[in-house]
């Protein structure tokens, strides 16, 4: 099956700081890839969608200043949180979308494995 | 407004206890309706995805189906290893995913 990888799996940074996470699709190439942050016990709330090679677009709410998303090729996006504070801490979750169809037809999206980000 | 509702919220089987999970949905230009499995500290699993009525998928112990309003993840079977949060999504018309708040399934031995 295809394979999202995410790094780092944790980190722990001081607040003030940014950090940036990878997502990467190991075996098939991601036109479309979304960043969702997922707090305990809660379902996924997607941040932002990224589409290579263009602009993400943010959902209502989620400030892109302070969430910088780049789409830099067909198997590679990152998500860098900015000038973190406590409460930028959560469980962030990348996923890729894969055409297993023609466009407009059946598709596929595979999570990556998440990160967790602590700001001290 | 774009919805998709799962019940319920929690749900404890005994093995061998089969059993459904239900997720109700409202998404304009549905796309697929798109089941995971997490476990916790985990990024979610594909299982199926879903795209017109009376479509049906198994994996193992697991089959899904769909109508126009609803789909249901049916559960034969269970063992422990199958505890876990079940996720339901919509996938809009730009591929955005709606998610239902998950059923946490515990199956005990």
């Amino acid at each position: 099956g295809a394979v999202v990888s995410q790094h780092p799996s944790r980190v722990i940074c001081k607040s003030g700081t940014s950090v940036k996470i990878e997502c990467r699709s190991l075996d098939f190439q991601a036109t479309t890839m979304f960043w969702y942050r997922q707090f305990p016990k809660k379902s996924l709330m997607l941040m932002a969608t990224s589409n290579e090679g263009s602009k993400a677009t943010y959902e209502q709410g989620v400030e892109k200043d302070k969430f910088l998303i780049n789409h830099a090729s067909l198997t590679l996006s990152t998500l860098t949180v900015t000038s973190a504070h406590p409460e930028d801490s959560s469980f962030y979750i990348c996923s890729a979308r894969a055409l297993t169809g023609t466009s407009g037809g059946p598709d596929e999206q595979y999570f990556g494995p998440g990160t967790r980000l602590t700001v001290t | 407004e774009d919805q998709v509702t799962q019940s319920p919220e929690a749900l404890r089987l005994q093995e061998g206890e089969s059993s459904s999970l239900n997720c109700s949905y409202t998404v304009s230009g549905l796309r697929g309706l798109f089941w995971y499995r997490q476990d916790p500290g985990k990024g979610p699993e594909f299982l199926f995805t879903l795209y017109s009525a009376g479509e049906e998928k198994e994996k193992e112990r697991l089959k899904a189906t769909l109508t126009k309003k609803e789909s249901f993840l049916h559960i034969t079977a269970p063992k422990p290893e199958d505890s876990a949060t079940y996720l339901c999504a919509g996938g809009d018309s730009s591929y955005k995913l709606i998610f239902g708040s998950g059923t946490r399934l515990l199956v005990r031995p």
